[in-house]
């Protein structure tokens, strides 16, 4: 099992500014991922980060809007960059600990656009 | 788009076995049946998976037809505390992604 850490758990923020979310593991993992859930949605994956080297994004992500780090195997960083209102969501961070498919989730970051 | 098909919502009675359906048709055959559910206001949360034998754990049974192209979640006595949105999706590839598609809302009545 894991334990994962995310911070901040809320957040509302003025458009055009931008939001680095925490995500920290108990224990070191190879798989990370990131998601987002808009209201009343199912979670859409962002891109997998990757430690050392530059995240995988998904279709429809890039990395300029969405930039992420991954210094090691317990820690990584999403930013929301230059947010707007449609940015308004929960990002979720996730791991997957035995690569099994079993993923942990954090209880997410609740973020506001005004 | 997700590779499974959910029914959008179902409710159960309190103390009567939740049998959730699923259709994956396009299964190939090394890939996982995953479960998992998000219960309001949290983080999905893992509950099973299987390749082609029925799998049973202490939160669920989890029944995969021979031809593997359906599946069914079943929460022997579903409690209150059940009540949550039922995701059953199938890895996209091997890099251990999960696309989750729009689940099932499971409501349990008392």
């Amino acid at each position: 099992s894991a334990v994962i850490s995310q911070k901040p758990s809320r957040d509302i923020c003025q458009r055009g500014t931008s939001l680095t979310i925490q995500c920290q593991v108990d224990s070191q993992v190879t798989m990370m991922f990131w998601y987002r859930q808009q209201p009343g949605q199912s979670l859409t994956l962002i891109a997998t980060a990757n430690q050392g080297s530059e995240a995988t994004y998904e279709s429809g992500f890039v990395i300029d809007k969405f930039p992420i780090s991954r210094p090691n195997l317990t820690f990584s960083t999403l930013t929301v960059s230059n947010m707007s209102p449609e940015d308004s969501s929960i990002y979720l961070c996730s791991v997957d600990v035995e690569g099994s498919g079993e993923l942990f989730f954090g209880e997410g970051s609740r973020l506001t656009v005004l | 788009d997700a590779k499974t098909t959910q029914p959008p919502s179902m409710d159960c009675a309190e103390g009567r076995a939740a049998n959730l359906p699923c259709n994956h048709s396009t299964i190939s055959g090394n890939e996982y049946v995953y479960w998992y559910r998000q219960i309001h206001s949290q983080g999905p949360q893992y509950i099973i998976h299987g390749l082609k034998n029925n799998e049973t754990n202490e939160m669920a049974s989890l029944i995969i037809t021979e031809d593997r192209k359906s599946s069914t979640l079943i929460l022997p006595h579903a409690t209150l505390r059940d009540t949550a949105v039922y995701y059953c999706i199938v890895p996209y590839n091997q890099g251990g992604k999960l696309i989750f598609g729009q689940g099932t809302e499971l409501s349990v009545k008392p």
